[in-house]
């Protein structure tokens, strides 16, 4: 079974600053999609950002960017300028191809301090 | 607009009642998902569906049962079998073997009290 791991349940950043949170995964597929889910205090599932695991170039959405390695399975993800409304819980989620499954890892609570 | 829709968004029980939950989705997607969320514990997958008329157990079925007889509808019934049914629930769907994205619903606060 897949699985995904998030080995950071609490991270804290200064307005501005840039964060690094990590995220690795188990798996025996080669094709799959990673993404990075935000979830502020309201509670609702917002996408930040997708990776296919054939593509080699690191997926970026404005300050949001991701060090894809596949050899290592890890899929960490970073923010640059750091902004107040980034405050939230993070989540690392896997996807295979071929199906439908969709795994989530534990979830990083992110802290930005003015 | 097009969308995933919980209802209700908090429900209170009795310990030893069966309760579903509604999930409704108008995207046209043929996966559906059911999430569990506890504190610390981030999302755990109950039940997934990719097609009518067939689902898959996720990780933490047990005490849950889920039904998918129309493509819009995916409802998750809490039975009295689930000794921890207290949580926050979240309801998904997706398309089948793309890239895109889990659209997510509001999610529902079940309380067994």
């Amino acid at each position: 079974a897949q699985t995904v791991t998030q080995s950071q349940p609490e991270m804290s950043v200064q307005e501005a600053e840039t964060v690094t949170l990590s995220c690795t995964y188990d798996t025996s597929e080669s094709d799959y999609y990673l993404f990075w889910y935000k979830q502020p205090p309201s509670r609702q599932m917002i996408l930040v950002i997708r990776q296919e695991a054939y593509k080699q170039q690191n997926a970026t959405e404005n300050r949001f960017s991701v060090n894809f390695q596949k050899a290592a399975k890890s899929f960490s993800l970073k923010i640059s300028d750091s902004q107040l409304g980034d405050a939230a819980m993070y989540f690392c989620a896997y996807k295979v191809t071929s199906g439908s499954r969709l795994t989530f890892g534990e979830g990083t609570q992110l802290t930005v301090n003015p | 607009d097009g969308g995933i829709t919980q209802s209700p968004k908090y429900l209170f029980r009795k310990e030893g009642q069966n309760v579903t939950l509604s999930c409704e989705q108008n995207l046209n997607h043929d996966a559906m998902y059911w999430y569990r969320q506890d504190p610390g514990q981030g999302l755990r997958l109950i039940y997934y569906s990719q097609i009518v008329n067939d689902f898959q157990k996720g990780d933490i079925a047990e005490g849950y049962s889920v039904s998918r007889e129309k493509k819009e509808s995916f409802p998750l019934t809490v039975t009295s079998a689930q000794k921890n049914p207290t949580a926050f629930y979240l309801c998904a769907s997706s398309i089948t073997g793309l890239s895109t994205e889990a659209f997510f619903g509001q999610g529902t606060r079940l309380t067994v009290v």
